[in-house]
């Protein structure tokens, strides 16, 4: 099972709005509405963001949504702030009961 | 509040054995699947295995499939993986997590995998 893809890296200024993509196929996140996204911060255990596609856990701020057309699901963080500054891990579950991770990405707000 | 700690990382040589352990606490913990997740230094997430509720399932990761085994003891609220024929690949930062409905709400810290000669 190959990794979902990620750009490397994604940036904006503080209070912009900013999208990470999370590309699989249509054995994973085409296929299923399990797809989930994690922040980790350097150093630190993850962080969960967004499960089952869209949906935030409590604690989460609502700056943070999550989406999916076709085979590819994304994660907005809108009014961008400092402390987002990040790297980004998206997930889905892959059937035949695997999960796969996204390569990550760094988010840097400048 | 839900905490996982794990143990039993180290240093280990080429083809030796660890057995990592997690202690859970702040949730019911036979309620909920359990997970392994891994980390080498640098590199992105990855999974390594499950186990259901009760310990009748189980799912690994292809490459760790044959050499690794996850187990839980409900009684004592705790997660297991036992690693033999260990790799170099193998070193990493693995993360004990609660699973439910294929996704990871709660992490534990980590514990540092080093197999080296």
């Amino acid at each position: 099972q190959s990794a979902l893809t990620q750009p490397a890296s994604v940036s904006g200024s503080p209070g912009q709005s900013i999208t990470i993509s999370c590309t699989g196929t249509s054995s994973d996140v085409g296929n299923y509405n399990l797809v989930s996204w994690y922040q980790q911060h350097p150093g630190k255990a993850p962080k969960l963001m967004i499960y089952e596609g869209s949906k935030r856990p409590s604690g989460v701020s609502n700056r943070f949504s999550g989406s999916k057309s076709g085979n590819t699901a994304s994660l907005t963080i809108s009014g961008l702030q400092a402390e987002d500054e990040a790297d980004y891990y998206c997930c889905s579950y892959a059937g035949s009961s695997l999960e796969v991770f996204g390569t990550g990405t760094k988010v840097t707000v400048l | 509040q839900v905490q996982l700690v794990e143990s039993g990382g180290g240093l280990v040589k080429p083809g030796g054995s660890l057995k990592l352990s997690c202690a859970a606490s702040g949730f019911t913990f036979s309620d909920y699947y359990m997970s392994w997740i891994r980390q080498a230094p640098g590199k992105g997430l990855e999974w390594v295995s499950y186990i259901s509720s009760s310990g009748s399932t189980i799912y690994y990761a292809d490459s760790v499939k044959g050499r690794f085994t996850i187990s839980r003891d409900n009684a004592k609220n705790s997660l297991y993986l036992q690693m033999n024929s260990l790799r170099a690949e193998d070193t990493a930062v693995y993360y004990c997590a609660r699973a439910p409905n294929w996704s990871i709400d709660s992490w534990g810290q980590g514990t540092l995998v080093t197999v080296s000669s």
